[in-house]
């Protein structure tokens, strides 16, 4: 059974550039989730995919937006990054799109904003 | 409110056991785990309990669950030094699709 996969595993970006992180889901799940993880922080809920649908997003502005592909991978893309965008961004992959299943993580992309 | 917090540091002594206690604000939650973070890795899921169940164990861990004081709690039995890390706590929110985090345990074990 493979498990989630994200790359890049690290990225450097200065202000204003755009970024795209990219995610497997691990074998079996049709459920992407992303989240960001501040130091020191617990993870933060960005939004989640289910069957190539956005099925609910938290509190991050309209310049953080996604994919979903046929094959349940999926892309985060940031734009117009800030100082406050540097973080680990986790990407977690579960069974269908109720909230009871459980996600389970990547190694994330620890994005630096330079 | 969406809340879960947990005390931020814990060490105890290999073999001993360690104990991680976390509250949570949403009666309404269904699901309750128990992630593990080692530096630089994601989260690694070790366990989660239906909100009205009152305890799971599951090898040297042990969940406990009081819902009336919203209080959930991790306990490691005979701790090694490899299960120094941090530790969340997590709630999903019914009807919707995330999950809420508190801000991690840190977990040392001394030799």
């Amino acid at each position: 059974e493979t498990g989630v996969t994200q790359s890049p595993t690290h990225l450097i970006k200065t202000r204003g550039q755009q970024v795209t992180l990219r995610c497997s889901s691990q074998s079996g799940h049709n459920t992407v989730s992303w989240y960001q993880q501040a130091l020191g922080q617990g993870p933060q809920f960005i939004f989640q995919y289910y069957r190539e649908e956005e099925n609910g997003r938290g509190n991050f502005p309209p310049r953080f937006s996604g994919l979903q592909f046929p094959n349940y991978s999926s892309e985060l893309n940031v734009n117009a990054l800030e100082l406050d965008d540097s973080a680990l961004y986790l990407c977690a992959s579960s069974l269908g799109g109720e909230s009871n299943q459980p996600q389970h993580f990547g190694d994330g992309t620890r994005l630096s904003i330079l | 409110g969406e809340d879960v917090e947990q005390s931020l540091f814990l060490s105890v002594r290999e073999g001993d056991s360690s104990v991680i206690n976390c509250t949570y604000t949403d009666s309404s939650s269904t699901y309750l785990y128990w992630y593990k973070q080692e530096p630089g890795a994601g989260l690694q899921l070790l366990t989660y309990i239906f909100s009205n169940i009152d305890m799971k164990q599951d090898q040297r861990l042990t969940v406990l669950l009081n819902k009336k004081d919203k209080h959930l709690s991790l306990r490691i039995a005979d701790t090694q030094t490899g299960d120094s890390a941090i530790y969340f706590c997590a709630e999903s929110m019914p009807g919707t699709y995330k999950y809420i985090f508190g801000t991690g345990t840190r977990l040392k074990v001394l030799a």
